[in-house]
């Protein structure tokens, strides 16, 4: 299982768009690139996946280079609500890691007023 | 209703005592899973399950066992706690791929 390397922490202000970057320099061919954030007291919840280039759906955006060696999660125009962790992986979409999934510590991103 | 409960919600109990920790689901997912977690770290693997008769360990998989009782539940056994399995347990639910379902999780005790 390819491992991956994100900043501890992050602090933003509200209205600010907020960029996580993850590393992921043994990703796999078959790796997909996916994203959760997790509340205090609460279970992850998944935000986002990506194989290459640009995903966006109504929560954030991913964007992948073309080594894929990295990928930035984009969240636009945060609010005190997106205070959590937030949480990169690695890992093979059609199951041939067996869907396990490593979470690293994340990223404790802090949105202040 | 959610769909993936757990139960207890919080669980205090004594070193040496057997404790199980449940979990159901309501998604019709063939895949399980335990993890655990605790203060300022990520969630680590503790055993998975693809369907009835599959069962497969973790990372920490030593001093817990499971049961996949039908493709809806599935439980976690600490056959004799201890301090340090003091943790945050939770539960998820997924199908082929990354995208898995988590549970409101367990906060257990163990003094």
């Amino acid at each position: 299982l390819a491992k991956t390397t994100q900043p501890i922490s992050m602090d933003s202000y509200e209205g600010q768009e907020v960029n996580i970057t993850c590393s992921h320099n043994n990703i796999a061919t078959n790796d997909y690139i996916t994203w959760y954030q997790q509340f205090p007291s609460q279970g992850p919840r998944f935000i986002i996946q990506g194989y290459k280039t640009k995903v966006t759906n109504e929560v954030a955006s991913l964007f992948i280079p073309a080594d894929r060696k990295s990928s930035t999660l984009s969240l636009p125009r945060v609010s005190l609500s997106d205070t959590a962790v937030y949480y990169c992986l690695v890992g093979d979409n059609r199951g041939s890691t067996l869907g396990r999934l490593y979470f690293g510590r994340g990223t404790q991103l802090t949105v202040w007023p | 209703d959610a769909d993936v409960t757990q139960t207890p919600r919080n669980r205090i109990t004594k070193t040496g005592k057997r404790i199980m920790l449940e979990c159901s689901q309501t998604k019709g997912h063939d895949r399980m899973y335990w993890y655990r977690q605790d203060p300022g770290l990520g969630l680590r693997l503790i055993y998975y399950s693809f369907d009835v008769k599959d069962i497969n360990k973790g990372e920490i998989s030593d001093g817990y066992s499971v049961s996949r009782q039908a493709q809806a539940k599935f439980s976690l056994s600490l056959e004799s706690a201890i301090p340090n399995q003091t943790a945050l347990y939770f539960c998820a639910t997924g199908r082929l791929g990354n995208e898995q379902f988590f549970g409101p999780g367990t906060r257990l005790t163990v003094l």
